[in-house]
């Protein structure tokens, strides 16, 4: 069985500075690893996924991902963040399954 | 990217009534679809898998026949939450994967999702 940890709930950030969303799973096989992002009442939207090769995965919007297979990690980075990054954040994970996901992040960025 | 659509965005209805949701992958096959169910501030929780041409394989606790799912084309699938009750309310998702080959059916794409209100 798979299984997806979310640490932090909510993280309150001021615009501009630096953020770390963390997420940890567990599995018995390989896994491929995602990142979605949710605007208040809207689907999901993919932000970007680890399928195999490089560790470090980025998006088009300034986020980034890294797979750290012996800490069971896939952590969730910007350098910067903006007041439009507001939104609740999923990691997900998946083998050949349905997708399994961790209990979110609110993310809050201040002016 | 593929586009997952489902309609409607949101319903009203009034209890005891049923209420059907349509999910459509535009530009992609799916042999496989799923259905979540997201409660205010929470998670999504799989509530079933459908299957294109069979039936659908519900998760533990979900009411089959209270939350029935259909999958008649390799494009649609549909929800029909029956007898609806104001418990019913929520928020809920669908998503596809792509049943090509290659790493776009490693992903699962999403529906804008339903906001079912049961008054």
């Amino acid at each position: 069985a798979q299984s997806v940890t979310q640490l932090d709930s909510q993280v309150p950030v001021f615009e501009e500075a630096p953020v770390e969303l963390r997420c940890n799973y567990s599995s018995s096989v390989s896994v491929y690893l995602f990142w979605y992002v949710q605007y208040p009442n809207q689907g999901l939207q993919l932000l970007l996924k680890y399928l195999s090769g490089s560790t470090l995965v980025e998006s088009i919007n300034g986020f980034e991902a890294e797979f750290n297979k012996s800490q069971t990690s896939f952590h969730l980075r910007k350098p910067s963040v903006h007041i439009s990054d507001t939104a609740e954040y999923f990691c997900a994970v998946s083998g050949n399954t349905p997708l399994v996901f961790g209990k979110g992040t609110r993310l809050s960025v201040i002016a | 990217g593929a586009v997952v659509s489902q309609h409607p965005s949101w319903v009203i209805c009034k209890s005891g009534t049923s209420v059907k949701i349509e999910c459509r992958s535009l530009d992609f096959q799916a042999t496989t679809m799923f259905w979540y169910r997201q409660f205010p501030k929470q998670s999504l929780m799989l509530m079933a898998t459908s299957n294109e041409g069979s039936k659908a394989t519900y998760e533990q606790g979900v009411e089959k026949d209270k939350f029935l799912i259909n999958h008649a084309s390799l494009t649609l699938s549909t929800l029909t939450v029956t007898s609806a009750h104001p418990e019913d309310s929520s928020f809920y998702i669908c998503s596809a994967r792509d049943a090509g080959i290659g790493p776009r059916n490693t992903e699962a794409f999403f529906g804008q999702g339903t906001r079912l209100t049961v008054v």
